[in-house]
């Protein structure tokens, strides 16, 4: 089955700084990629996703980058702010068919110090 | 109101005991899930459903029954609970893009 392997496990920046967030996947045939972020306490709520047939997707500060050659996707996120900070997820599915399921990464707990 | 609720929220009860978990989604969505999730492992996989009465194991279903006898109902059931199964339990509807509850938080002692 997938797997989906996630670094950093934690990331510690300052205001105003980039964030980078990494994931590597093991099944070929994965082609949609989503982010989710979780508050402390709260659920978590996607924030940006990218498909397979697309290299790199923004949304204000954040972006996505996928590259399918080596399976790794990442998360970007420029200008940080405090309210960033969370626990952010990566995960992969083949998006359909008889796969219909997430396997998520085990998260990244990010902290933006003002 | 619309959307995905959980209930109850927060869950005490003893080793041994069967308790359920409740999830219900007023958006209509085929597939539905349910993930525990507990520090240094993520979000892991216990059952998912494509449609009322179809349901598949995920990476972790041990000590968990679902059944899905309505699209909008997908509960949870811990026949025999363990200390091994306090955690955090959300449920989320939707595929792929999934909206997840606001979970439940037990506590087996």
């Amino acid at each position: 089955g997938e797997n989906v392997e996630q670094h950093p496990s934690t990331l510690s920046v300052q205001e105003g700084d980039s964030a980078v967030i990494k994931c590597t996947y093991s099944d070929s045939a994965s082609n949609y990629f989503p982010w989710y972020k979780q508050e402390l306490g709260k659920r978590p709520q996607l924030i940006i996703d990218i498909r397979s047939n697309v290299g790199e997707k923004k949304d204000q500060r954040i972006a996505v980058t996928l590259n399918k050659t080596a399976k790794h996707f990442s998360l970007h996120i420029t200008e940080t702010q405090p309210e960033d900070s969370a626990v952010y997820f990566c995960a992969a599915s083949r998006g359909g068919g008889s796969n219909y399921k997430l396997t998520f990464g085990k998260g990244t707990l990010l902290t933006v110090n003002p | 109101d619309a959307g995905i609720t959980q209930s109850p929220r927060y869950k005490i009860t003893e080793t041994g005991r069967q308790v359920t978990l409740m999830c219900h989604q007023t958006w209509s969505h085929s597939y539905m899930f349910w993930y525990r999730q507990d520090l240094g492992h993520g979000l892991r996989l216990i059952y998912y459903s494509a449609a009322a009465d179809i349901t598949d194991k995920g990476e972790v279903p041990d000590g968990y029954v679902v059944s899905r006898s309505k699209t909008e109902n997908f509960p949870l059931t811990l026949e025999s609970a363990t200390r091994s199964q306090t955690s955090v339990y959300f449920c989320a509807s939707n595929f792929p893009e999934a909206f997840f509850g606001q979970g439940t938080r037990l506590t087996v002692v």
